[in-house]
């Protein structure tokens, strides 16, 4: 069972429309998560990092929550555009190695329509 | 600018032939991934470098082959294609996981037919 999971699978919304995708993680230590967004056929770009005394963290019309106790996590999108459409991936680190490892989310596929 | 390259973006090839799908960075980043990505799934990790002269396989297991001559450079071989390896090929690169995560390549899509 992957450690984390990401809802919903596949999102379609109206432009200038806010969103929110959803993480849940039973990776332990935890360490640090984050969000990435993945464009088709790109590499994955990070957009916030939250360690487990941070709540909330804003980038721009991307704001990520944090609530280290339920192991939740959540990634919301204002006034989304056009170009928001991608996939959404969920990566929590833990601290079980001096090193780190990474678990990732299999994604949120957002598609933004005009 | 530091970043990260990968090349080619996209390979089709026949079975049995060997390739090798190139990484650099120029960021100086002693560490380097591979990862491989099949489309509505999680990535995996196939190998990993901790630096120079330093190899190791990650959780997927994979039948490609990694070497690290080069700080920079991290090139993945697979010495006879299947059409089992079609997927997306990720290299990535990082200075410290915890605090500053990855730095991902574009990516190359092969195709093997």
């Amino acid at each position: 069972k992957n450690q984390v999971e990401q809802s919903p699978q596949s999102l379609i919304i109206l432009e200038g429309k806010n969103c929110t995708l959803q993480c849940n993680y039973t990776v332990s230590p935890f360490s640090n998560l984050r969000w990435y967004k993945q464009d088709t056929g790109r590499g994955p770009v990070s957009l916030t990092i939250m360690t487990f005394s941070e709540n909330t963290k804003s980038n721009g019309r991307y704001t990520a929550t944090l609530d280290a106790d339920t192991k939740q996590s959540s990634l919301h999108i204002t006034a989304s555009q056009l170009s928001d459409s991608a996939s959404y991936i969920c990566v929590v680190s833990d601290r079980g190695s001096t090193l780190g490892r990474l678990y990732f989310g299999r994604g949120t596929q957002l598609t933004v329509w005009p | 600018e530091a970043d990260i390259y990968q090349t080619p973006r996209y390979l089709v090839i026949g079975t049995g032939k060997k390739i090798t799908l190139e990484c650099s960075q120029t960021m100086g980043h002693d560490k380097m991934y591979w990862y491989q990505q099949d489309p509505g799934m999680e990535l995996h990790l196939i190998h990993y470098s901790y630096g120079v002269n330093s190899t190791e396989k990650g959780d997927l297991s994979s039948e490609s082959t990694v070497s690290r001559i080069r700080t920079e450079h991290f090139p993945l071989t697979l010495e006879s294609a299947r059409p089992s390896h079609t997927s997306q090929y990720l290299c990535a690169s990082s200075e410290s996981i915890r605090k500053y995560g990855y730095t991902f390549g574009s990516g190359t899509r092969l195709t093997v037919v």
